[in-house]
């Protein structure tokens, strides 16, 4: 069992309220990945990080934002939420060398 | 551009058949070819994966096989079960890449 945790599991707001995602993992991975999955099921790439002070824009344009201020947290951020928002966010993580994504169960967030 | 198309987007098997999922790929630079298994609520998680030296590998029911000339891998489940319905990805990634490129995902139902 991966120990990759993220916080909350479900989420509803309201449109402009600012949420942050959080997402903790105890294995001592550098890379950590932020995925957004749509109801259709594709994982859409949104941001990752190679290490603490390190993030970058993934594949898919998103407007939340991350920080990796310490290695085993990487939390995202998203400072007015819209319902176009509404979406499962899913953090995970892997090890420098290659190693298979390790995923969190996933934050579900319902944006009214 | 999708990099690894997965077909097909949902697939029904009575308990006991064989399920198989497609993908196919087009960067030759790609050495390393795992699938993932979400069951609903859950992240995904990794199931099997091959590289490119080999033309299958079998864990259990799961078996990848792979056709580098083709540019395609495929899982097969045999002796599928109730317990194996859930959503397949298929994915890829060259030497010294950062990410991971996933397939759309397969929702597969195993009927009782």
């Amino acid at each position: 069992e991966a120990d990759i945790y993220q916080t909350p599991r479900y989420l509803v707001i309201g449109t402009g309220k600012k949420i942050t995602l959080e997402c903790s993992q105890t294995m001592g991975h550098d890379k950590m990945y932020w995925y957004q999955q749509d109801p259709g099921m594709e994982l859409h790439l949104i941001h990752y990080s190679y290490g603490v002070n390190s993030t970058e824009k993934g594949d898919l344009s998103s407007e939340s934002t991350v920080s990796r201020i310490r290695t085993e947290h990487f939390p995202l951020t998203l400072e007015s939420a819209r319902p176009s928002h509404t979406s499962q966010y899913l953090c995970a993580s892997s090890t420098l060398a290659g190693g298979p994504l390790f995923f969190g169960e996933g934050s579900r967030l319902t944006v009214l | 551009q999708q990099q690894v198309k997965q077909s097909p987007q949902s697939l029904i098997v009575q308990k006991g058949g064989i399920s198989i999922i497609n993908c196919a790929y087009e960067n030759t630079a790609f050495d390393y070819f795992p699938w993932y298994q979400q069951f609903p609520g859950k992240g995904p998680a990794l199931l099997i994966a091959i590289r490119p030296d080999v033309s299958e590998k079998k864990e259990g029911r799961f078996t990848i096989s792979f056709n580098k000339s083709a540019k395609q891998f495929s899982l097969h489940i045999m002796d599928s079960q109730p317990g194996d319905s859930a959503t397949y990805f298929c994915a890829a990634k060259s030497r010294g890449a950062q990410k991971l490129v996933f397939g759309q995902g397969t929702r597969l139902t195993i009927n009782p």
